[in-house]
């Protein structure tokens, strides 16, 4: 998988409580992505950072929040979690535009 | 909105025959790639494709592109069951390398 980590692998949490997913790369590239992935949909980017503290929203960024404080590590944090949240999220590391993807993380929210 | 939409959805075929998985798309892109995913696990890159390329290969892999129509194919020769996976085409269009994933087509390739 590239260099790149994800945890936890899983995890279940009750709805309204905050939840922080975290992205770990050892690949110094520039570019991380967050996405999502849900039956019938596809992937749907959440947010991306193109570099240490530089963030910006993607398609479906409402009720999350990002961070990157260093180049190797990308922090989703879902702020009151909701059910609607239940997914598989997936992180991607690039240098240009070929990305290599982590393992995802399976969240369920009840 | 999604940007790429595969079809089919689904394929099923046997060990030896060729898959081919087509991708539409609606605005000019700067490139096509193409991901692999095993059930569970994360999508692998297999093929990127430039908007001023028509045609790529990467051993039984070919891919073409079709600007005009807004379109491309994957064809996977001679496919193994090992094969077996989910599909997905992917439009590099704008700023950052920021991808629009399709919704993908779930190949079955049966021994």
């Amino acid at each position: 998988d590239a260099g790149i980590t994800q945890s936890p692998r899983h995890k279940v949490t009750e709805t309204g409580t905050p939840v922080t997913l975290r992205c770990h790369q050892t690949e110094n590239h520039r570019y991380m992505y967050w996405y999502r992935q849900d039956p019938g949909h596809g992937l749907r980017l959440i947010h991306y950072s193109y570099g240490v503290k530089d963030t910006d929203k993607g398609e479906v960024s409402d009720g999350y929040s990002v961070s990157r404080s260093k180049t190797e590590d990308f922090l989703l944090t879902l702020e009151s979690a909701t059910s609607s949240q239940t997914s598989v999220y997936f992180c991607a590391i690039s240098e240009e535009s070929e990305q290599y993807f982590g393992p995802g993380t399976r969240l369920t929210v009840t | 909105s999604q940007q790429g939409e595969e079809d089919p959805q689904a394929l099923s075929i046997q060990e030896g025959e060729n898959a081919t998985m087509n991708c539409s798309y609606k605005t000019s892109i700067n490139n096509l790639q193409w991901y692999r995913q095993n059930s569970g696990r994360g999508l692998v890159h297999l093929i990127l494709i430039r908007s001023n390329e028509r045609e790529k290969h990467s051993g039984r892999l070919r891919v073409t592109l079709d600007t005009s129509k807004k379109s491309s194919s994957l064809l996977i020769t001679a496919s193994r069951a090992a094969d077996t996976a989910s599909y997905f085409c992917a439009t590099d269009a704008g700023s950052n390398y920021k991808l629009t994933f399709g919704k993908g087509t779930l190949l079955t390739v049966n021994p």
